[in-house]
């Protein structure tokens, strides 16, 4: 079966600090992976995507994301976090069956950024 | 440049009743799907549609959910004699294609009462 996981349900880091939200999968064939935040009361809000190419993908706000086929994982990452980063984050992959395309996520991060 | 738009944003129902939940994609995108995200997990995957046509409708909890999206652009989502555990929150994406970044809208919080 294909699936997202997100090994931690909180990550907790100091301004200025460097981040990491960890995420694997599982899937058949080529993965189609995804980062998305969400704020309270807000829909998601897409980060970045792997598709193919570069290892390392760079996305929205700062962040980035770097996919390892021998692991499985596909973690975000930060250089310096800002408090304004804290938020519920979710990694996703696309599958693909004969009716379409659809997004596994994860059961997401909460990411609290201290001060 | 709008984003998706859903409305109502918030929904109160008594069980038994009926609600219908409108998804307004951006224009343009030919691919609308719909997520339920339960409190405390990751959104989940209902339907899916490629224009007028749905494509997919493989998470659809029960056949008291429903569909549409007559005219290829604006959808509903209909749940028929609601149940409290379908109290969740109702996410519509849209991309422009089926291959595409899925954009999301804020999402309707449904409460079954």
């Amino acid at each position: 079966a294909q699936s997202v996981a997100q090994p931690e349900d909180q990550v907790n880091v100091a301004e200025g600090n460097p981040l990491t939200v960890k995420c694997t999968y599982s899937v058949s064939g080529n993965p189609y992976l995804f980062w998305y935040v969400q704020y309270p009361n807000r829909g998601l809000q897409f980060l970045l995507k792997y598709i193919t190419g570069d290892n390392l993908v760079k996305g929205s706000y700062g962040f980035e994301a770097e996919f390892n086929k021998s692991q499985t994982s596909f973690h975000l990452k930060k250089p310096s976090a800002l408090v304004s980063d804290s938020a519920l984050y979710f990694c996703a992959v696309r599958v693909f069956n004969q009716a379409g395309t659809a997004l596994i996520f994860g059961k997401g991060t909460t990411l609290s950024v201290s001060s | 440049g709008a984003g998706v738009s859903q409305s109502p944003r918030y929904k109160v129902a008594k069980r038994g009743q009926d609600v219908a939940l409108r998804c307004d994609p951006i224009s343009g995108h030919v691919s609308l799907f719909w997520y339920q995200q339960a409190l405390g997990q990751g959104p989940e995957f209902l339907t899916y549609f490629q224009n007028e046509a749905q494509l997919d409708k493989s998470g659809l909890p029960s056949d008291r959910f429903f569909a549409e999206r007559p005219e290829g652009s604006v959808s509903t989502l209909k749940i028929q004699r609601t149940q409290q555990e379908d109290s969740a929150v109702y996410l519509c994406a849209s991309s422009l294609t089926g291959q595409e970044t899925q954009y999301f809208g804020p999402g309707t919080r449904l409460l079954v009462l």
